[in-house]
């Protein structure tokens, strides 16, 4: 596609419940990042993404959170038994390899846990 | 690890200059990023610096010194769209990692 595509673009689901938040990146981009961002505040590292494998995801915050790009290009995040802290925006990039120069952020997908 | 600061707030006025500063702290390097975002927006690209110098482009441009671990973005020609957040964010050499600052949020007057 044209550029980095989140679904959905808002969610709002329960405490407990199970989420998955959906990144499509720009065709051919190798590197995908998963970030999480509350308000006032710069973007959170959570997880990246060489081709199929997570390279880095040590900013998961804890193994309620997993993310998976099985075939190298779409990547979903899941949240198990959400928590209200967990209610921020999911921001997800994509470059055309690892040590690209520019890196594309989608519109982000915001969580809200009531 | 990696600690990048820069400045919270910053206020300006419309057709003037502004320079805001980032400083990080890095145990490898491999790259500084400028991203722009507007409020309930995603954060834009602006520029992307590894070598020591000054990169322009058009009204933004920006400077790095690595052995000073500083980098700034300069705003010329300010405009009331300008107003935004900076952020400003370093890559680790070794895991290719993105990380953020918690970004300058500057307001620009008429």
């Amino acid at each position: 596609g044209a550029g980095v595509s989140q679904t959905p673009s808002n969610k709002v689901t329960e405490k407990g419940k199970y989420v998955e938040l959906r990144c499509d990146p720009i065709s051919g981009h190798t590197a995908l990042y998963w970030y999480r961002q509350s308000l006032g505040q710069g973007p959170e590292f959570l997880i990246y993404f060489q081709g199929t494998g997570a390279a880095d995801d040590s900013g998961l915050p804890n193994d309620r959170f997993f993310a998976v790009r099985p075939e190298g290009s779409v990547s979903t995040l899941k949240i198990q038994r959400t928590e209200r802290g967990d209610s921020a925006v999911y921001l997800c990039a994509s470059s055309l390899t690892g040590s690209g120069n520019t890196i594309y952020f989608g519109e982000g997908s915001w969580l809200t846990v009531v | 690890g990696q600690n990048i600061d820069q400045p919270t707030e910053m206020t300006a006025t419309e057709g003037a200059i502004v320079q805001i500063n980032c400083t990080y702290q890095t145990s490898g390097f491999n790259g500084l990023f400028w991203y722009q975002q507007h409020a309930g927006e995603a954060p834009t690209f602006l520029s992307y610096n590894v070598l020591d110098g000054l990169e322009e482009k058009g009204r933004f441009s920006s400077f790095l010194s690595r052995s000073k671990g500083y980098s700034y973005l300069l705003l010329k020609e300010l405009q009331m769209k300008d107003s935004a957040s900076y952020l400003c964010a370093v890559r680790e050499r070794n895991t290719d990692k993105l990380i953020f600052g918690t970004g300058t949020r500057l307001q620009v007057f008429p």
